[in-house]
């Protein structure tokens, strides 16, 4: 299984609700990324864990809050978000920090209202 | 709205002729480079990656050339095909100091059209 799998797949919300994207892979990856991409633009990244632990956070508003609940699991939540965070947003892993390249999911696409 | 002045270089090419992606990098200390496709609506997909102690790797209609003296690195497509065309990006990585852990910064991309 070389797949991240990322749910859902598209994401409507108001500026005043809670959601959570979530990012699965099986391929016993130890480090997990969350980017951000916008229309055009290369995808800019927002969080890395690391062995469970959250070691890069790229001065990300705390309206987006990362947790890593276990080594194949990596959510994003989402609260009183603006209508300039829509965008898609993109998991990742890699083996490990430093490790080989990353693999990507297909994304989930936000749209704030 | 945010999408005014913003584009893509682009570039288009004949079914079955060769491309040649171009992208520079910014940071001397980047170790390891990696070139990405990424189709419409889709998450970006590894091509080919090199390692800064090499200036060439060949992998299957695929090339990446590096030269670390001009911080240049490029990706050369064999025999050009319709399913080629996406968006391509260059990316590089960058030892975060004290986080034990890789950044992957991703160069502004290239679009790709094929025309058949």
């Amino acid at each position: 299984d070389t797949e991240v799998t990322q749910t859902p797949k598209h994401l409507v919300m108001g500026m005043t609700n809670k959601k959570s994207l979530k990012c699965e892979q099986h391929m016993g990856h130890r480090a997990m990324y969350w980017y951000k991409q916008k229309a055009k633009k290369p995808p800019e990244l927002m969080f890395v864990y690391s062995y469970e632990k959250l070691s890069i956070n790229e001065s990300v508003p705390s309206r987006f809050s990362p947790e890593c609940p276990n080594s194949s699991l990596l959510n994003l939540h989402l609260h009183a978000l603006q209508p300039e965070d829509s965008a898609l947003y993109l998991c990742a892993s890699s083996q490990g920090p430093g490790k080989g390249e990353l693999f990507f999911g297909e994304g989930s696409r936000l749209t704030v209202l | 709205g945010e999408s005014v002045g913003l584009h893509l270089p682009t570039l288009s090419v004949q079914e079955g002729d060769n491309s040649i992606i171009n992208c520079a990098y910014s940071n001397s200390a980047s170790d390891y480079f990696i070139w990405y496709k990424q189709e419409s609506g889709k998450g970006p997909q590894f091509i080919i990656d090199i390692r800064s102690n090499m200036d060439k790797r060949q992998g299957q209609r695929v090339t990446v050339l590096l030269n670390k003296t001009v911080k240049h690195l490029s990706l050369q497509i064999a025999a050009t095909q319709p399913g080629d065309s996406a968006v391509y990006f260059c990316a590089e990585t960058v030892l975060q100091s004290g986080a034990g852990s890789y950044q992957l910064t991703f160069g502004k991309g290239t679009k790709l059209s094929v025309i058949p």
